[in-house]
């Protein structure tokens, strides 16, 4: 199984700061990254897929980028409706398997 | 407007069984893969079953293969994983999800509890 680790665990920011979290493949997963956003006591939103696509109706202040083993998502100017968890996903290979998770708090 | 409404969730003892359902609306189910996917209290994200559109193929990870079976009614728009043999370690929020052009999530439903404990 492809192993996806995310950093930071956390991280707390301040409102309008630009923001990047990280997630390494266990090996090469040729840009099949997706990106969910999942606000406390909701369920995940899709933000990214194919590493840096947007999904419709997503804020273009989320961008992602990445290729290989390590891809990013980065949130410019922080707002306050962004305090949630985010998860990385792999599809690239059976089985389907998600990163550990990053919770963005704020400052 | 993709809408996905879980069912079926609640309280059963280990080595149990329990059926979800998902009911689809917004989009024609037929047309796409569906899948369920877990999350345990406070912990990750796992996912837990594909199905293709036809339900002639299905997707399991080594945690539930042989134990859980995923199926669709597509004249229904309705999707179920049948849930046998549960262990204490399948207590989870379980979420119906629809998969996109890849095999990545584009709409989760708002997810149903199921606890196995005795």
């Amino acid at each position: 199984d492809i192993r996806m680790t995310q950093s930071p665990a956390s991280l707390s920011a301040s409102l309008g700061e630009t923001v990047n979290i990280e997630c390494l493949a266990s090996e090469d997963i040729y840009s099949d990254l997706a990106w969910y956003q999942q606000k406390p006591g909701k369920s995940p939103q899709l933000l990214i897929y194919n590493a840096n696509s947007l999904q419709n109706g997503v804020p273009s202040r989320f961008s992602g980028s990445g290729s290989g083993t390590q891809y990013s998502l980065k949130i410019n100017s922080l707002q306050s409706e962004d305090v949630a968890t985010y998860f990385c996903q792999q599809y690239n290979n059976y089985p389907w398997t998600f990163g550990g998770g990053t919770k963005l708090e704020l400052k | 407007e993709v809408q996905l409404v879980e069912s079926g969730g609640g309280l059963v003892q280990p080595g149990r069984s329990l059926k979800l359902s998902c009911a689809a609306s917004g989009f024609t189910f037929s047309n796409y893969y569906m899948a369920w996917v877990r999350q345990a209290p406070k912990k990750g994200l796992e996912w837990v079953a594909t199905i293709s559109t036809s339900g002639s193929r299905t997707y399991y990870p080594d945690s539930v293969k042989g134990r859980f079976t995923i199926s669709r009614d597509n004249a229904k728009s309705s999707l179920y994983l049948q849930m046998n043999s549960l262990k204490s370690e399948d207590t989870a929020t379980y979420y119906c999800a629809r998969h996109g052009i890849a095999f990545y999530f584009d709409y989760w439903g708002q997810g149903v509890m199921v606890t196995v404990s005795s």
